[in-house]
């Protein structure tokens, strides 16, 4: 149980163009959702925590309108890279959580590279 | 604030021998510690986490952790590693009613034959 899928696992694009990345809770219903960035040899940098049907919370230094999350059902959020720069490419993973419950399931991860 | 240590980047082991990496926590109150396994290119996955109770908690693929309130620390063990043990281990902490994560820069495991 406590599947978490992201899609899609590999994205190239160019320069100036959006992208969306899915996040679903497979098994479970997700009252909240939390997205990350990885850099390469750092620690998970939280971006933003989104509860279903509510306005995202970002963290402190991230651009709310470009990266635009959606949390529209209890087992679906999604992240828009707006403008993609070369600069974005990371790798952005989610994590579910179910309410009442202190425990993050994340998805497998997504690379983006942005050309 | 809080934070989390993970003070070995990386460790080598060989095959069979037995595994221990430390994590260390700073939180005011009552931690929820996790440990998650990350191989490249992949999500984390949870092995393991304390809320309450018996302070050493079994997870999965033989792998155990034990809470010492005393000394802040929240040390992942396993008796004898395996090949596919290799990967990045990552400790965080949280508590109660604290929707975020904190989490450790991560400690990579290389076994060796």
């Amino acid at each position: 149980g406590a599947v978490v899928s992201q899609h899609p696992s590999r994205v190239i694009c160019k320069s100036g163009t959006s992208v969306k990345i899915e996040c679903r809770s497979l098994d479970f219903q997700a009252t909240t959702m939390f997205w990350y960035r990885q850099f390469p040899k750092k620690s998970l940098m939280l971006m933003a925590t989104s509860n279903e049907g509510s306005k995202a919370t970002y963290e402190q230094g991230v651009e709310k309108d470009k990266f635009l999350i959606n949390h529209a059902s209890l087992t679906l959020s999604t992240l828009t890279v707006t403008s993609a720069h070369p600069e974005d490419s990371s790798f952005y993973i989610c994590s579910a959580r179910a309410s009442g419950y202190d425990t993050q399931y994340f998805g497998p991860g997504t690379r983006l590279t942005v050309l | 604030a809080q934070s989390v240590t993970q003070p070995d980047i990386h460790i080598t082991v060989s095959e069979g021998a037995s595994l221990e990496l430390r994590c260390n926590y700073s939180y005011g109150a009552t931690p929820y510690l996790f440990w998650y396994v990350q191989s490249p290119g992949q999500g984390l996955q949870l092995l393991l986490k304390y809320f309450s109770g018996d302070t050493l908690v079994q997870g999965i693929k033989g792998f155990e952790a034990e809470f010492k309130r005393s000394q802040s620390s929240f040390n992942l063990r396993k008796p004898s590693v395996h090949w596919s043990d290799a990967a990045e281990y990552v400790c965080a902490v949280t508590n109660f009613g604290n929707e975020k994560l904190t989490f450790g820069t991560g400690t990579r495991l290389t076994i060796i034959p």
